[in-house]
């Protein structure tokens, strides 16, 4: 069965420091891998994703999340940490193995709460 | 605005009396699903939808119904409803799987919903 951890329920940074998000995954087949983040009240938005290639991927608000096949990871990270991001992140898979009626299934972590402070 | 929308925000109702919650999006797009978010369990996939009339389970599909008549629509039915199936729902929706490409989801505003 597919799954996804994330460790860390809650990872607390000062600002301007580098924050890491971590996230590890189990699936058959070559992974796709997507981080969104909640903020207070709302729903989830798109940071980025993995699908092939560059291990190195950028998203949105100066994220970054480095794929690395064989330690089966995917973390999220930020160069230097604003009071803005504090959030809760989720990291989702899909597997290129699923398919008929497990064509669409994402599984998503617990998610991890990241609080910056100022 | 490309969106998706959720309604009823926020719901309080009492076991056994049936409700439906409205996901509807404006993007044309082929996939949609839904989620339940719980504390400590993070986002679980209840249903999805690859297309019109084409729906399939998730991880946790029991006490729910969905249908997808048209492309923009895709409601949560609770005929039931239990006090564990309180929770925050989360309708979403992404382009469809084409050759094995996974697009990114877009999710609705949620829907608080508190069965007593």
């Amino acid at each position: 069965a597919q799954s996804v951890a994330q460790p860390e329920d809650q990872v607390n940074v000062a600002e301007g420091n580098p924050l890491t998000v971590k996230c590890t995954y189990s699936v058959s087949g070559n992974p796709y891998l997507f981080w969104y983040v909640q903020y207070p009240n709302r729903g989830l938005q798109f940071l980025l994703k993995y699908i092939t290639g560059d291990n190195l991927v950028k998203g949105s608000y100066g994220f970054e999340a480095e794929f690395n096949k064989s330690q089966t990871s995917f973390h999220l990270k930020k160069p230097s940490a604003l009071v803005s991001d504090s959030a809760l992140y989720f990291c989702a898979v899909r597997s290129l193995a699923d398919r008929g009626s497990t064509l669409g299934r994402l599984y998503f972590g617990r998610g991890t709460q990241l609080t910056v402070w100022p | 605005e490309a969106q998706v929308t959720q309604n009823p925000r926020y719901l309080i109702t009492v076991t056994g009396k049936k409700l439906t919650v409205t996901c509807s999006q404006n993007m044309n797009h082929e996939y949609m699903s839904w989620y339940r978010q719980d504390p400590g369990l993070g986002l679980r996939q209840i249903y999805y939808s690859m297309n019109v009339e084409v729906t399939d389970k998730g991880d946790v599909p029991e006490g729910y119904k969905v249908s997808r008549k048209e492309k923009r629509n895709f409601p949560l039915i609770l005929e039931s409803p239990s006090p564990n199936q309180t929770s925050l729902y989360f309708c979403a929706s992404s382009l469809g799987v084409d050759r094995g490409i996974y697009n990114e989801q877009f999710f609705g505003p949620g829907t608080r919903l508190t069965v007593l």
